[in-house]
């Protein structure tokens, strides 16, 4: 039973390129919670979806980045026209419910804005 | 008033010795304060969490102590051993994905 698979691992962009970071929830979890990590610092909540919904994103910045959680596939963070300072680590975690349910997270995708 | 503040930023104990991290909050409506443990290149992993109606709990080596007048909880790993080291945070929310994370704490064990 795989756990929450994150995709790529690493991923360098130069800056004004898109990067797309994939993940796939746990077997049988429909919510996805999407978060940031940067150097030193604790997790920042961005974004949580269910299937198809999304239903918080009150972390995401306004601009050039969006998320999705499709009815088949893994859910997408798309982040536009990349700067340095979106270098960090982002990760994702699932849950088999919504709130009050534990979440597992994925190893995370590092991305490097060069 | 939506802070997490989390002492001390790196702590060294020896092997067999007490691990305490330490947490304090604002905002009195956070009812859910977990903690996490992460490794090097992974996610973190929840350890364990507390809520506001007990002052303590206790799983195997790991105890929350939860101080809901003075909004502070804190983390003791009793016995502590190398495979212990890692990095920890604590967190603060009223879900269990809105999460309010402290900075972290690096705890080295050594042998």
């Amino acid at each position: 039973n795989a756990g929450v698979m994150q995709n790529p691992r690493h991923l360098v962009r130069r800056r004004g390129q898109e990067a797309r970071l994939r993940c796939s929830p746990m077997k049988g979890h429909s919510h996805v919670y999407w978060y940031r990590q940067l150097p030193e610092e604790g997790l920042k909540f961005m974004v949580y979806l269910q299937k198809e919904n999304i239903i918080d994103e009150s972390g995401m910045p306004k601009e050039r980045f969006s998320a999705e959680f499709p009815k088949e596939g893994p859910s997408i963070l798309r982040i536009q026209q990349v700067v340095r300072g979106d270098s960090a680590a982002y990760f994702c975690a699932s849950s088999a419910q919504g709130e009050n349910t534990e979440a597992f997270f994925g190893q995370g995708t590092r991305l490097t804005v060069v | 008033q939506q802070q997490v503040k989390q002492s001390p930023q790196s702590l060294i104990v020896q092997k067999g010795g007490i691990s305490i991290i330490n947490c304090a909050y604002e905002n009195t409506a956070f009812d859910y304060f977990p903690w996490y443990q992460q490794f090097p290149g992974k996610g973190p992993a929840l350890l364990i969490a507390i809520r506001p109606d007990v002052s303590e709990k206790k799983e195997g080596r790991f105890t929350i102590s939860f101080n809901k007048s003075a909004k502070q909880f804190s983390l003791h790993i009793m016995d502590s051993q190398p495979g212990d080291s890692a990095t920890y945070f604590c967190a603060a929310s009223n879900s269990n994905y809105q999460l309010i994370w402290g900075a972290g704490t690096k705890l080295i064990i050594k042998p």
